[in-house]
C-alpha cells in the first residue's frame, strides 16, 4: 500500500546531540513537509520541500536542518541549536495538482530530549 | 491564508449527527475549505473539501454557506472511533504556497 513511513515512533535524545528523523513516502508526491506538535496545539510548520534539491524554511526552521536529495525521503535533523525538541513530529505529502492539496501524513515521531 | 475559527471543543451522542461549525470571514474567491482530523498521537487524515458548493463522500458532508462566511462538516452517524480534533483551514488552489496552515481545531467527543 501507498502511504509514509516515519521512524523511529520514539526517540530519546540527550542533550547537545544531534538526531535525525526519517521520512518516506512511496506515493509519487512531488511536495512534502515537516510539521511540529506540542501539548494541546496545532501543527507548526518547520520545513517543506516542493521538489528535489529545493526547500524552504517554515514558521519555526531555528534548530533544524532537511534536505531532499530524492522524492522520495525528507529527512529532519534537530541540531543542538533547537531549544526545546521534546515534541512530537509528524510528515507529509502532497501531490502538486492544481486544486486539490489534500496532504498525506505519516504516523509521527515522537522525541524526548533527556 | 484566511484565519478561520472553531469551537475549542464539543460532544456527541453516539450514533447521532455531529455538526461542526467554522468561521472563515476573510475568505477569498479562490480559496478552498478543507478538513482534517487527528485522533489522539496519529497524524492528521484528510476529510473532505471544498470551494462553494455542498460536498458529500463516505466520511462526511461538507455545508458551505452562500457567502462563503462560513461551513459546517457533518459527520452523519458519529461514532466512538470519531473522537478526534478537528481542524478548518482555508488555502488557495492556485499559486506557490504550499502550506496548510493548522489552528487549534475543535476537539469532538462521541459519548456512549
Amino acid at each position: 500500500d501507498g502511504g509514509i513511513t516515519q521512524s523511529p515512533k520514539y526517540l530519546f535524545r540527550k542533550e547537545g546531540q544531534n538526531v535525525t528523523l526519517s521520512c518516506e513516502q512511496n506515493l509519487n508526491h512531488d511536495a512534502m513537509y515537516w510539521y511540529r506538535q506540542d501539548p494541546g496545539q496545532g501543527l507548526r510548520l518547520i520545513y517543506y520541500s516542493q521538489i528535489v534539491n529545493d526547500f524552504q524554511k517554515g514558521d519555526i526552521a531555528e534548530g533544524y536542518s532537511v534536505s531532499r536529495e530524492k522524492k522520495e525521503s525528507f529527512p529532519l535533523t534537530v541540531t543542538s541549536a533547537q531549544k526545546n525538541p521534546t515534541a512530537f513530529y509528524l510528515c507529509a505529502s502532497s501531490p502538486w495538482t492544481e486544486g486539490y492539496y489534500g496532504y498525506t501524513f505519516g504516523s509521527g515521531t515522537r522525541l524526548t530530549v533527556v | 491564508d484566511a484565519k478561520t475559527t472553531q469551537p475549542p471543543s464539543m460532544d456527541c451522542a453516539e450514533g447521532r449527527a455531529a455538526n461542526l461549525p467554522c468561521n472563515h470571514s476573510t475568505i477569498s474567491g479562490n480559496e478552498y475549505v478543507y478538513w482534517y482530523r487527528q485522533i489522539h498521537s496519529q497524524g492528521p487524515q484528510y476529510i473532505i473539501h471544498g470551494l462553494k458548493n455542498n460536498e458529500t463522500n463516505e466520511m462526511a458532508s461538507l455545508i458551505i454557506t452562500e457567502d462563503r462566511k462560513s461551513s459546517t462538516l457533518i459527520l452523519p452517524h458519529a461514532t466512538l472511533r470519531d473522537t478526534a480534533v478537528y481542524y478548518c483551514i482555508v488555502r488557495p488552489s492556485r499559486g506557490s504556497n504550499y502550506k496548510l496552515t493548522f489552528g487549534k481545531g475543535t476537539l469532538l467527543t462521541v459519548n456512549p
